[in-house]
């Protein structure tokens, strides 16, 4: 089963405003990452964020960490059509070499 | 830096048949692991290699098989494909064991199992 569970699982927006997606997790991790896929393709790394990290930016795109909630939001801020694709998470967990990807959230950015 | 590349982009085989899937990861990289993404599986993770070793196996059949070369390059294999294989393959490299840095991911390769 997966380890991350994106919420909510489809976003459709306009074009300029925020877009927030939340990812939770169930055992311990040493960091998350969230990626983005547009259709058909690789996964673009968007940011990795460590288990001792609360909050990262990057541009546009700010990740928060609750490890206590085991939760991760990423916010994209003055959302644009290029933004819409596919967003993931993926833990990275103690006790073992894994990443595990959560089932995406799918973001639409109207124009 | 050149990213990760993977050949072919594209595959149509059939049934029975078997496939190989090529990776060469960013240099400088030592780990390199192989994901299968289906709409109704997601994204699951096969394998992982790191110094020539497969490390990390996910919960795939035996068909399922890979291998790294001195060099970091990887190729994944499947034997007697079955329609169920029928997905995007993708790989991901990154310079320390997969988990624990970030992962830079390939294009892909669109397997059809016709």
């Amino acid at each position: 089963s997966q380890q991350g569970e994106e919420d909510p699982q489809a976003l459709s927006i306009q074009e300029g405003e925020n877009a927030t997606m939340n990812c939770s997790y169930k055992t311990s991790i040493n960091n998350l990452q969230w990626y983005r896929q547009n259709s058909g393709r690789g996964l673009v790394h968007l940011i990795l964020i460590r288990s001792n990290e609360r909050e990262k930016h990057s541009g546009r795109l700010r990740v928060t960490l609750d490890t206590s909630k085991k939760s991760s939001s990423l916010l994209i801020t003055a959302s644009r059509a290029a933004d819409t694709a596919s967003y993931f998470c993926a833990t990275g967990n103690t006790g073992g070499f894994k990443t595990i990807f959560g089932a995406g959230t799918r973001l639409f950015v109207k124009a | 830096k050149a990213g990760v590349t993977q050949t072919p982009r594209y595959l149509i085989k059939t049934r029975g048949q078997q496939v190989t899937l090529s990776c060469s990861p960013i240099s400088g990289h030592r780990s390199v692991s192989w994901y299968q993404q289906t709409p109704g599986q997601g994204l699951q993770f096969l394998f992982e290699y790191f110094s020539e070793t497969q490390r990390n196996k996910g919960n795939f059949p035996g068909r399922f098989s890979g291998r790294q070369f001195s060099n970091s390059r990887s190729e994944m294999n499947v034997s007697t494909l079955e329609l169920g294989d029928s997905a995007l393959y993708l790989c991901a490299s990154s310079r320390d064991r997969v988990g624990t840095d970030t992962q830079y991911f390939g294009p892909g390769t669109r397997l059809t199992v016709l």
